[in-house]
Order: structure tokens, then C-alpha cells, then sequence
């Protein structure tokens, strides 16, 4: 079935430092991969997106990358602040599938000043 | 000025209960989903609706029932709760059916099954 694994599970970094996420899909009629930061106790929000016809795209300090042959997407942060600290997920559909999301099992990140 | 809300924000329950829960989007999309989000914090989806009408149905237990009264609003009831149900419920929006679209999260409900 559809799956999508996310690595690692936990990420701790120095302020400042860069920060990388990984994701690997299963479904390859998947087209669209969002990202999505949850902080404690709040809601998910979407962060940045990419769709299958587009390699990178990037959004200040955060990029994501794509490389369909391989089904496998990475999320990039670069000059990591303590407002980063989170749980990111990243997640993979198909445009026409009723708006299903299949998400990876999510990435604690910890920013330490 | 929420964009999606739910109620209750909290909610503690005994096994073998009845509960519900209620989503409220002012965003005037289409679609709304719920997602359960267990203790490990991985996020599910369960259902989807589009214009009232079910779209997505995840293999979720029958205990639990979608009803959308009007395309602003998304309830789920839950029927004889079990210890496994306890887990936060996400409701979201997003303006049409389709997987490209934002979706916009309400706050969560977290549900707890003693």
C-alpha cells in the first residue's frame, strides 16, 4: 500500500547550523509533496510544497528538493533559529485522490541556542 | 476570526461511551477531513468530504460516523469508545477536493478513553 518513510525520527542541531529531512514514498503516481510544521501542543501548518514537474523550490530558509526516480524528497533548513523547533512531517498524494495526505511518522527537531 | 475550529478542545471519557465532536470552518472551502493523531504523534486521515458529500473513508471502524450538515461543518461521533480511540482528532479545510490544495488544521481535540 501507500507508504512514506521519514528519517531521522529526531534531529538536534546547533543555532545556526543546517538542519535535512528526509523522505522515501512508495506510490510513484504520487505528484504533490507538502511539508507540514507542527509545534508542541498546536496545529499542523503547511510550510512549503513541491509538485512532481519541479526538482527543487525554495522559500527563505527552508527548501525542499525531489528526486522522483529515486520516490524520495528531503525538506532543508538552513540557518536553524529556536522558532524552528518542531515536529515536521512531510507527506505525498496524488492530485485527484479526494485529498489524501499520507504522511510520514514525522521529524522532532530541537534548535539549541 | 478562527479559520477552522473545533469543540470540545479537551475530552475525557469512559470505555464503552458515545462522544462527538464538531469542526467549523469560515474559510468557505469545499472540503473537510479528520485525522487522528496517535501518541507517537503520526497523522492519519479518516475521512474526507467534499460539498457534504463522503469522499474518503479510511478503513476506520464503523464506531465512528462522519455527518456533515452543511459543507461549513464536519462532526464525528464515535460510538462504544475503546482505549485505543484516545489519540487527538484533527478536523482541517482546503478550498477544493484535491490533494494540492492547503489544508488548514483546526486546533485538535484531544480524546481521552479511560
Amino acid at each position: 500500500g501507500e507508504n512514506v518513510e521519514q528519517h531521522p525520527s529526531t534531529l538536534s542541531v546547533q543555532e545556526g547550523d543546517s538542519a535535512v529531512i528526509k523522505c522515501t514514498y512508495s506510490d510513484s503516481a504520487s505528484n504533490y509533496f507538502p511539508w507540514y510544521k507542527q509545534e508542541l501542543g498546536k496545529r499542523p501548518q503547511l510550510i512549503i510544497d513541491i509538485r512532481s514537474n519541479v526538482g527543487e523550490k525554495k522559500d527563505q530558509r527552508i527548501a525542499v528538493t525531489l528526486n522522483k526516480t529515486a520516490k524520495h524528497f528531503s525538506l532543508h533548513i538552513t540557518e536553524t533559529q529556536p522558532e524552528d523547533s518542531a515536529v515536521y512531517f512531510c507527506a505525498a498524494s496524488r492530485y485527484n485522490q479526494g485529498g489524501k495526505l499520507i504522511f510520514g511518522q514525522g521529524t522532532e527537531l530541537s534548535v539549541k541556542p | 476570526d478562527t479559520a477552522v475550529s473545533q469543540t470540545p478542545k479537551y475530552l475525557v471519557t469512559q470505555m464503552g461511551n458515545d462522544k462527538s465532536i464538531k469542526c467549523e470552518q469560515n474559510l468557505g472551502h469545499d472540503t473537510m477531513y479528520w485525522y487522528k493523531q496517535d501518541s507517537k504523534k503520526f497523522l492519519k486521515i479518516m475521512f474526507s468530504y467534499n460539498n457534504k458529500e463522503l469522499i474518503i473513508n479510511e478503513t476506520v471502524p464503523n464506531r465512528f460516523s462522519p455527518k456533515s450538515p452543511d459543507k461549513a461543518h464536519l462532526n464525528l461521533h464515535i460510538n462504544s469508545l475503546e482505549l485505543g480511540d484516545s489519540a487527538v482528532y484533527f478536523c482541517a479545510s482546503s478550498q477544493v477536493v484535491r490533494a494540492d490544495n492547503e489544508q488548514f488544521f483546526g486546533p485538535g481535540t484531544r480524546l481521552t478513553v479511560l
